[in-house]
């Protein structure tokens, strides 16, 4: 357990309504991501984080956005949430020498209706 | 090509067989390798990285990576049925610790 905590756990929410999940660390660690899991495509980035107000486009950005406005939450909002984002919401952070292996959260399951 | 890919099974093994899992990855990642298992409804659990040239061993698991022949494998000796789940690739793809995965591979192990 590297100490993440993802929430709500499931959402279900109404198509043009905004959505934010939160990813919360408690280890202070620099990089946080943002991945949804869908069958067929595994595992996509969508935005990640490299520290404080740093944050980058992953593969699958559009339509959603990022904040980290301290070093512990990382927040995911669907501005305008359609069908095409019901999917399996994952929040990961990396640790080791070089940053490089990456633990996860318990994931956010949203269903968009 | 995909920057790692992996056949989606089901790979069937019977229980005490060994299981072996392949991954192909393309020259756009870089150096660092990692498995991880999911079961169904869980998130993704880290069980092995690797991040030379050769095979790294720890416990049943065993993963090998070939740099030539660009692939990565990961051998489960004496499989159990607890080690049925979906197992994924990934890559680091060189910036920001970024990972990038393939599909998975579901594996069954039968009694």
């Amino acid at each position: 357990d590297a100490g993440i905590t993802q929430s709500p756990r499931h959402k279900v929410t109404e198509t043009g309504t905004p959505v934010t999940l939160r990813c919360h660390q408690t280890e202070n660690h620099r990089y946080m991501y943002w991945y949804r899991q869908d069958p067929g495509h595994g595992l996509r980035l969508i935005h990640y984080s490299y520290g404080v107000k740093d944050t980058d486009k992953g593969e699958v950005s559009d339509g959603y956005s990022v904040s980290r406005s301290k070093t512990e939450d990382f927040l995911l909002t669907l501005e305008s949430a359609t069908s095409s984002q019901t999917s399996v919401y994952f929040c990961a952070i990396s640790v080791g020498l070089t940053n490089t292996e990456a633990f996860f959260g318990q994931g956010t399951r949203l269903t968009v209706v | 090509q995909k920057e790692v890919e992996q056949n989606s099974g089901p790979l069937s093994v019977p229980e005490g067989a060994i299981a072996s899992l392949n991954c192909t990855y393309s020259d756009r990642v870089s150096q660092s390798f990692f498995w991880y298992r999911q079961y169904s409804g869980k998130s993704p659990e880290l069980i092995m990285s690797i991040y030379s040239n050769g095979d790294k061993e720890d416990g049943r698991f065993t993963a090998q990576l070939n740099k030539a022949s660009q692939y990565v494998s990961l051998l489960i000796r004496d499989s159990q049925p607890s080690d049925s789940a979906t197992y994924l690739c990934a890559a680091d793809t060189g910036t920001a610790s970024k990972l990038t995965f393939g599909t998975g591979t579901r594996l069954q192990v039968t009694l």
